[in-house]
């Protein structure tokens, strides 16, 4: 079972920033925060991933709280191609597999 | 960019018979996996595989179920007798393996229909 919770879906502006929250309120020290994406039933895209720095590259940045029991996903310019299910996920160092909950569907409009 | 291949894209097969998917992962990669989703589902775990074995796998990942890389390029995913349930979309992905925290790469995953 999936150890994150998300809304389950959000609409967001083209143009404008898109926060996706995440709340792993049980997360254990050595477990990373991962943010994959899935556009209309395609695979899976990895976004980002983090510990508990925050982290950006070309994609999004990752904010996670000091205490580390949230995270909130940022996309700064949302596109009508950021449409998709964005799912939060931890994976620790002795679990390579990918546990997907239902995700964040959301939806950026014109 | 290297990417994961997936093949067939659809396959549409009798109840009870056998079927293989077929995946090409990114060259370099050492960790396999297998997901399915089926529709409207959640994406779900079924196996891992590193070093030409099995690392960890789910319960749905049962002896219906195999997984081979018969050569260095190809990962295949084995269902023996086909049910109706198994009607869902797989995906293959990949990972360099470096480190448990690489990201996953995922396949554009293989449409199973079992009539």
């Amino acid at each position: 079972d999936a150890k994150t919770t998300q809304p389950t879906s959000m609409d967001c502006a083209e143009g404008r920033a898109a926060n996706l929250p995440c709340n792993h309120s049980t997360i254990s020290g050595n477990e990373y925060v991962y943010w994959y994406r899935q556009i209309h039933s395609q695979g899976p895209q990895y976004i980002i991933h983090g510990l508990k720095n925050n982290e950006t590259n070309e994609m999004a940045s990752l904010i996670i709280t000091e205490d580390r029991k949230s995270s909130t996903l940022i996309l700064p310019h949302a596109t009508l191609r950021d449409t998709a299910v964005y799912y939060c996920t931890l994976t620790g160092s002795n679990d390579y597999k990918l546990s997907f909950g239902a995700g964040t569907t959301v939806t950026v409009r014109a | 960019e290297p990417e994961v291949t997936q093949t067939p894209s659809h396959q549409v097969t009798q109840m009870g018979q056998e079927v293989i998917l077929r995946c090409v992962p990114i060259s370099n990669h050492l960790y396999f996996y297998w997901y399915r989703q089926i529709l409207g589902q959640k994406v779900e775990f079924l196996v891992s595989f590193y070093n030409n074995e099995i690392s960890e796998k789910s319960e749905i990942f049962d002896d219906q179920f195999s997984v081979e890389r018969p050569d260095g390029s190809n990962f295949t995913l084995k269902i023996r007798s086909t049910k109706l349930e198994d009607s869902a979309m797989y995906f293959c992905a990949s990972s360099p393996g470096t480190s448990v925290y690489n990201e996953q790469f995922f396949g554009p995953g293989t449409r199973l229909t079992v009539l």
